[in-house]
């Protein structure tokens, strides 16, 4: 059962534009939810996160939105950079249990 | 700071044989993880340690899996015998004392089952 979807594997914006990568979630008891980004043969890198009391963070070029009713939430990256370019994934973990459920993945990448 | 390293980073092997892998956390990291990446996939969390106890290894294959940490610092993930299916990244992460946001991953290490 995939707990965590990110039904877009891939996605291509236009540097100096804006990037959404969109997540849904199944799990209600899911709290906290984060996203990281990787390289090719480098390990996931926290980037920003979100707790379920909020609908909004932001951090720089980045910003989470997490609309709970619809249980989704999407990264906003504004203006987009060619540094950008990596795979994207969606975590989510329930209050009191540590472990992270990732989604899928995906693959952003910036046009010059 | 040194980061989360892992050995060896890459790793072929025939079906039935044995692997082992290592990773070294971050200093004074209490929590270690270790996850399966199967391609196209995300992390799937495999076994959890706080210190040298386990906390989570409900989805470690353990018929065939097994992990340890003995002295709470490194730790080494083994698989025998490797399966077909079995190919997939390895990843490592440690962080300070079981907080999810900040797992910090190492390189991992990819693992081809012949």
């Amino acid at each position: 059962d995939q707990q965590v979807k990110q039904n877009s594997p891939s996605l291509s914006v236009q540097e100096g534009r804006i990037s959404i990568l969109n997540c849904d979630y199944t799990n209600s008891m899911f709290d906290y939810f984060l996203w990281y980004k990787k390289y090719p043969a480098e390990g996931p890198t926290f980037l920003i996160s979100i707790s379920s009391i909020k609908d909004k963070n932001e951090d720089g070029r980045f910003t989470v939105f997490l609309n709970k009713s619809a249980k989704h939430l999407s990264l906003h990256i504004v203006p987009s950079q060619p540094g950008d370019s990596a795979v994207y994934f969606c975590a989510a973990k329930d209050f009191g249990n540590e472990k992270l459920t990732f989604g899928t993945g995906t693959r952003l990448t910036i046009i010059p | 700071e040194a980061g989360v390293a892992q050995s060896p980073r890459y790793k072929i092997i025939e079906k039935r044989q044995s692997v082992a892998f290592w990773c070294n956390p971050i200093s004074g990291h209490a929590t270690l993880y270790w996850y399966q990446q199967i391609l196209g996939q995300g992390p799937k969390l495999l076994i959890q340690f706080q210190n040298n106890g386990v906390v989570d290894d409900s989805q470690l294959p353990k018929d065939r899996f097994s992990a340890e940490r003995l002295k709470g610092v490194d730790s080494t993930l083994k698989i025998q015998p490797a399966k077909l299916e079995d190919s997939a990244v390895y990843l490592c992460a440690s962080s300070i004392s079981g907080n999810s946001e900040t797992q910090y991953f190492g390189p991992g290490t990819r693992l081809l089952v012949l």
